[in-house]
């Protein structure tokens, strides 16, 4: 069985930075693109970093380039996303996607920004 | 950037019906095309793959159609389980954008 679980989540303060971890099981994780994906309360989704399975090639959307780093450890089936500068409008559900065509999803987790 | 437009935003349906929801890229996307459901606990499925391919394990009543810029996934027969929030998303090229949502609801 597929799984992705997230962790990493929590409530920081603007500016401040933080660091999400997704762990997967159940398919060849070093043979797979990953993204990231995120989705701000009641808004829809909104896809943020992609990273080839061999950490090759990098892509970022444009709120984020500069601010948050995409980066896996195949040795650890874990892709990671590194966020500085932290702003109120990055308060979302961060999910993590597997497969360049988005095959499989994980549960999600919660980063609040707020003073 | 390829905008993906999706309708309707709200589609309040009967159990048993028949139901479509359309998305229009900005740009040809040759398919590369997803659908997904969101459940309300925040879980996210895809239904559909390059347009019309089904995920296994999804029931098939589902279906998705489309070409060039303009794209569809039908439910053939409403179950309540189906009442969800339901995306298109476009793979073609980076930012890979989608479609706002549509809330499928009771009538």
């Amino acid at each position: 069985e597929v799984q992705l679980v997230e962790s990493g989540g929590g409530l920081v303060k603007p500016g401040s930075s933080l660091k999400l971890s997704c762990v997967a099981s159940g398919f060849t994780f070093s043979s797979y693109g990953m993204h990231w994906i995120r989705q701000a309360p009641k808004k829809g989704l909104e896809w943020i970093a992609l990273i080839y399975y061999d950490s090759s090639n990098k892509y970022y959307a444009d709120s984020v380039k500069g601010r948050f780093t995409i980066s896996r450890d195949n040795s650890k089936n874990t892709l990671y996303l590194e966020m500085n500068s932290l702003r109120s409008e990055d308060t979302a559900m961060y999910y993590c996607g597997g497969g360049y065509r988005f095959d499989y999803w994980g549960q999600g987790v919660m980063v609040t920004v707020s003073s | 950037d390829i905008q993906m437009t999706q309708s309707p935003s709200t589609l309040p349906a009967s159990l048993g019906e028949r139901v479509t929801i359309n998305c229009r890229a900005s740009r040809g996307i040759s398919n590369n095309l997803n659908w997904y459901q969101q459940k309300p606990d925040g879980t996210i499925k895809r239904l559909i793959y390059y347009t019309s391919n089904l995920q296994s394990g999804v029931p098939s009543r589902f279906s998705g159609s489309g070409s060039g810029t303009d794209y569809s996934l039908t439910i053939s027969s409403l179950e309540p389980e189906d009442l969800a929030m339901y995306y298109c998303q476009q793979y073609a090229s980076s930012p890979y954008t989608f479609g706002a949502g549509t809330k499928l609801e009771l009538k």
